[in-house]
């Protein structure tokens, strides 16, 4: 069965490092998203994907953060400037099209952030 | 977005029905009800969505009350492994983002 992957599982950078956390969506997908979980809170949207824009952000993605889809396959999410307060686990998601509009979102394992 | 009401935690017996259930009394007509669960840390996983027709999958049913303001998700045989915290959530759909509540903390006990 098709499934988001996401690389790395667990990435450690210092504090003020940019990291790019990675993601191969399901391929015949269309809409992508980033959400992210800090540690015992619940989990909050980043950002939507679609058509190679920016469909919504949240106010958590701020200048600091952007996405990319750099080819057919990949999808980005960069922290220009981490901070401690960026540490979290970071979830991919995408979903299909459907003739009913009504879209599930299939995510991935996450990678998990570590600023120090 | 709607808002929804779970209760934080239930508890389950091995082989027996788990109902959760869901509050969502300001959904608009045309907003879905989705299941999400999350196990442990991992990503959320889908389990079931509906609009006002109650659904069954592989999974799991969702009942939907008649006024759309609450809804029951039914996981008929529970087992060890749907030990996990299930999130009710309102939504148009794509591109709309899913807003995660705190969700429902669902133990199954042997």
């Amino acid at each position: 069965e098709p499934e988001v992957t996401q690389t790395p599982s667990h990435q450690v950078t210092q504090m003020g490092q940019e990291v790019i956390l990675r993601c191969v969506p399901i391929s015949n997908h269309l809409y992508f998203y980033w959400y992210r979980q800090i540690l015992g809170q619940k989990v909050e949207f980043l950002v939507s994907f679609y058509n190679n824009e920016i469909s919504e952000k949240s106010e958590i993605f701020d200048d600091q953060f952007s996405v990319e889809r750099p080819d057919g396959s990949n999808f980005t999410l960069k922290i220009r400037s981490t901070k401690l307060e960026d540490s979290a686990m970071y979830f991919c998601a995408s979903s299909p099209q459907d003739r009913d509009l009504t879209y599930e979102q299939y995510f991935g394992p996450g990678t998990r952030l570590t600023v120090t | 977005d709607a808002k929804t009401t779970q209760p934080t935690s239930m508890d389950c017996a091995e082989g027996r029905a788990a109902n959760l259930p869901c509050n969502h009394s300001t959904i608009s007509g045309n907003e879905y009800v989705y299941w999400y669960r999350q196990i442990h840390s991992q990503g959320p996983q889908y389990i079931i969505h509906g609009l006002k027709n109650n659904e069954t999958n592989e999974m799991a049913s969702l009942i939907i009350t008649e006024d759309r303001k609450s809804s029951t998700l039914i996981l008929p045989h529970a087992t060890l492994r749907d030990t996990a915290v299930y999130y009710c959530i309102v939504s148009l759909g794509p591109p709309q983002k899913l807003v995660f509540g705190q969700g429902t903390r669902l133990t199954i006990n042997p």
